[in-house]
């Protein structure tokens, strides 16, 4: 079964200053990887995916993500954060190319909480 | 181009009492997804659908939850009786196709179903 597992509850960094989320998964082939962002009372936005190539993904909002197969991670990064970047920070894993047709969905870690300081 | 609406944004009821939610996913998806999202938790999928045939509801509590998408276009998902438990945001999500893992999946705002 696939698993994907963010280690950090809650994150606060000063605007400006660099982040990195991370996260792990488990997954038995070859995975599509997903960063979703969620503001309050809204719902998940695509920061960026990777599927196959190149293992550094970049994304929407200066977001930019690597995947590391041999440490089953696929961490978020943005060497700048600005203040409208706080929201919480979901990693998913979906199954990759000739996954099971039973298997489309999306899993989901519990999420990280990014919070800003001016 | 319009998202994926939801209706209602927020609802509250008390238990044992019936709720029905509402998604219109994006024109031209076939694919239609409804999440549970628990208060600290990551989405969980309990039903999803290909066009009008319901291909993966494991997740779905069948004794009190049913969904149902006619037409294959919006899909209501319904609970009852509901209870203390079902409280979480309920979210629609819609994607072009389940050909394979990594069509984008685009979710709505979500409904904020509060049980008392």
């Amino acid at each position: 079964a696939q698993s994907v597992t963010q280690p950090d509850i809650h994150i606060t960094v000063s605007e400006g200053a660099s982040l990195e989320l991370r996260c792990n998964y488990s997954y038995g082939a070859t995975p599509y990887l997903f960063w979703y962002v969620q503001s309050p009372g809204q719902g998940l936005q695509l920061l960026l995916k990777y599927f196959s190539g190149d293992t550094l993904v970049q994304g929407i909002k200066g977001f930019e993500a690597e995947f590391k197969r041999s440490q089953s991670s696929f961490n978020l990064r943005k060497p700048s954060v600005h203040w409208s970047d706080a929201a919480e920070y979901f990693c998913a894993v979906g199954p990759g190319f000739g996954g099971s047709g039973s298997a489309r969905q999306l899993t989901f870690g519990s999420g990280t909480q990014l919070t800003v300081l001016p | 181009e319009a998202g994926v609406v939801q209706s209602p944004r927020y609802k509250i009821i008390e238990k044992k009492q019936p709720v029905a939610f509402w998604c219109n996913p994006i024109s031209g998806h076939n694919t239609l997804y409804w999440y549970r999202q628990n208060l600290g938790q990551g989405p969980e999928l309990l039903i999803r659908y290909e066009n009008e045939e319901a291909v993966d509801d494991s997740q779905l509590p069948k004794d009190r939850f049913s969904a149902e998408r006619l037409k294959g276009v919006d899909s209501t998902l319904k609970i009852q009786p509901a209870e203390l438990g079902d409280s979480a945001v309920y979210l629609c999500a819609s994607s072009l196709g389940g050909g394979s893992g990594g069509n984008e999946q685009f979710f709505g705002p979500g409904t904020r179903l509060t049980v008392l």
